[in-house]
């Protein structure tokens, strides 16, 4: 069945560094979306991409879509405090929008 | 506008009771799917509904089901409770449920069973 996983599972930076988390599938994707959540939060929409080698730029934060449609990555660059949480990327399963998400990665943000 | 809504807020229940999920969609939206998260990870598909039929079911026993009203709000219904049930249940909404839709989480309930 389709997998999407996430790595790293954890990261720890220092408000400043950059953070870059990398999302990949077994099968071809035919969209990705990234979420944000809080702690004791719902996650939060925050892009989507459709297209093979696909780039979004949100402010700090820049999304990309493999050529294979395979993998996805998103890069915080000078995180802030506020960039704090569990970052998903999840996809549509077979053609209606039930998303399966990746397992996540846990940023924190050290002042 | 309301984005979406969910009622309960926390909900605590015992093993083999059973328990009612509602959800308010963002108006205008006709499609609702649910989600269970449980602690330390990714939200889980259990279902989704547009226009008042089952479009999908995740791989979750019978003991859950779901409907969807003509409003468009949703309930999620689990039976005989298991320890295992406990977790955050989040409801999403989408204009129509297609691939390319967004989806908007409510912030779900969270659900205690002892």
């Amino acid at each position: 069945g389709q997998q999407v996983m996430q790595i790293p599972q954890y990261q720890h930076v220092q408000e400043g560094e950059d953070f870059t988390t990398y999302c990949n599938s077994s099968t071809t994707l035919s969209n990705i979306q990234w979420y944000k959540q809080r702690p004791g939060g719902h996650p939060v929409f925050l892009i989507q991409l459709v297209k093979s080698g696909e780039v979004k730029k949100q402010k700090r934060l820049t999304f990309q879509f493999g050529e294979a449609k395979k993998n996805s990555s998103l890069h915080i660059t000078a995180t802030q405090t506020t960039d704090v949480g569990t970052y998903f990327c999840a996809s549509p399963l077979f053609l209606v929008n039930n998303l399966f998400f990746g397992t996540g990665t846990r940023l924190t943000v050290i002042p | 506008d309301a984005g979406v809504t969910q009622s309960p807020t926390h909900l605590i229940k015992t093993r083999g009771q059973q328990v009612t999920l509602r959800c308010s969609p963002i108006s205008g939206h006709k499609s609702v799917s649910w989600y269970q998260q449980v602690l330390g990870q990714g939200p889980q598909f259990i279902f989704q509904y547009y226009e008042k039929e089952e479009r999908g079911r995740g791989n979750f026993p019978d003991r859950f089901s779901a409907r969807q009203f003509p409003n468009y709000s949703s309930e999620l219904n689990v039976n005989a409770l298991l320890l295992g049930d406990s977790a955050l249940y989040l409801c999403a909404s989408s204009l129509t449920g297609a691939t390319t839709d967004t989806q908007y989480f409510g912030p779900g309930t969270r659900l205690t069973v002892l």
